[in-house]
Parts: C-alpha cells; sequence; structure tokens
C-alpha cells in the first residue's frame, strides 16, 4: 500500500511571498489533515477534512492561510503572504473512517527567510 | 481544553539501559492514546496505542498502559538500542483529532 505523498519536501523563501503545497493521501482514505510542525514542537492541526468537506478549521490563520481538498482526494495548503514565522514542518495525515490511527506524510519543510 | 505533556528532553541513556518517558493527558471524555517516532531525517510513524482505560500498547519492545487513574501513558522500554535514537511524541485522539505532547528527544550512545 502506497504511503502519503508530500510536495515539495522543502522550500525556501522570503517574508510575503506565496507557497503551495501539495497531499496525496492513501487511497480509500476519507479524512485528511494538515499539521504545522515548528522546530522543537508537536504537530499542531491547522485543518480537518472529511472527503472534501471542511470539519475543523479553528486553528488555521484565515487570512493567510487557505486549503482545499478536491474531489475528496488529493489537497493543496497554500500561504499568502508568508511571514517569518510560518517556518514549519507542515504534515498531511490521513485516517480511514471510523479508524483511530493517522498515516502521516513526510513533510514539506518550509524555510522564510 | 484537551491536552498532554510530555517529560522535556534531550535524555541520554546508553545501550541497554532501562527507558521511561512522561506522559500525562487532560481530556474530557475518553481519549485515545498513543505513542509517535520520528527518526532523523523521517516523516512521523505510530508505535503503539491504547484505546481504553488499562489497555497496554506494545510494538518493537516498547510499552505503555493506559492509566486513566493517574491519567497517564508512559513508554518504557527495558534495552534500548542505538538504532532507538529519535523524537517520541505522546498524543491523545478527541474527535478524530490528534492532540501532541512537545516531543521527547532519545539519544541512546553505544
Amino acid at each position: 500500500e502506497a504511503g502519503v505523498a508530500q510536495s515539495p519536501r522543502y522550500k525556501i523563501i522570503e517574508k510575503r511571498q506565496s507557497v503551495a503545497f501539495w497531499c496525496n493521501p492513501i487511497s480509500g482514505h476519507a479524512t485528511l489533515y494538515w499539521y504545522q510542525q515548528i522546530l522543537g514542537q508537536g504537530p499542531k492541526l491547522l485543518i480537518q477534512f472529511q472527503n472534501n468537506g471542511v470539519v475543523d478549521d479553528s486553528q488555521l490563520p484565515k487570512d493567510r492561510f487557505s486549503a482545499e481538498r478536491l474531489k475528496g482526494v488529493d489537497s493543496t495548503l497554500k500561504i499568502q503572504p508568508a511571514k517569518l514565522e510560518d517556518s514549519a514542518v507542515y504534515l498531511c495525515a490521513n485516517r480511514e473512517w471510523r479508524e483511530d490511527e493517522q498515516f502521516f506524510g513526510p513533510g514539506t519543510r518550509l524555510t522564510v527567510l | 481544553g484537551d491536552s498532554v505533556t510530555q517529560m522535556e528532553g534531550p535524555v541520554t541513556l546508553s545501550e541497554e539501559a532501562f527507558l521511561t518517558i512522561n506522559c500525562t493527558y487532560t481530556a474530557t471524555g475518553y481519549p485515545s492514546l498513543f505513542w509517535y517516532v520520528q527518526y532523523p531525517g523521517e516523516g512521523l510513524q505510530l508505535l503503539l496505542k491504547a484505546t481504553k482505560a488499562d489497555d497496554k500498547g506494545s510494538n518493537k519492545g516498547f510499552e505503555a498502559t493506559y492509566r486513566k487513574e493517574t491519567t497517564s501513558f508512559h513508554l518504557e522500554k527495558g534495552s534500548v538500542q542505538v538504532s532507538d535514537s529519535a523524537v517520541y511524541f505522546c498524543a491523545l485522539s478527541t474527535g478524530g483529532k490528534l492532540i501532541f505532547g512537545q516531543g521527547t528527544e532519545l539519544s541512546v550512545k553505544p
């Protein structure tokens, strides 16, 4: 079974620029999450999708962050404009409906200069 | 709100030493509890889990018991190896969302 794919793996941008991350989940996993992991901290949930609908985006800074999940499969997370404090690893995770375990992708390491 | 607190690291041990990483949680309801591991340069991997009180999760020689009375889920291993060097995250699941502790870095020396 293929795992969660994310791209790019690394991205360096200057503040006020825009950036987008892509996630391809495990086939059949209806629930998709984006987490932000700042260096030295545990991951924090940004947004949760069930199929292509948003379940929870209460922690997403909506003035600059946006996310979508096309046709309930792939998802993109965008930051526009980026700030220095957005430097972090952005993790995508999936789980099957009614299961507890989440499967994580390798993450995208973002550096904002 | 719900939260997870882990012992601070880094933890440095010699090979074959006994490992304990403390984890306590605060939650309404009855969460599932997890330990995830992040090896250098790799993504998060599920190490073990427990879904109800008194359950014991185990994997690769690691164990943790869900203690509702002390709201704890401490990770233990009887004899660590150099290959266990990684960052360990305790987490709880509530409403399908994971809430993580801050992580504990483990370094095992030969």
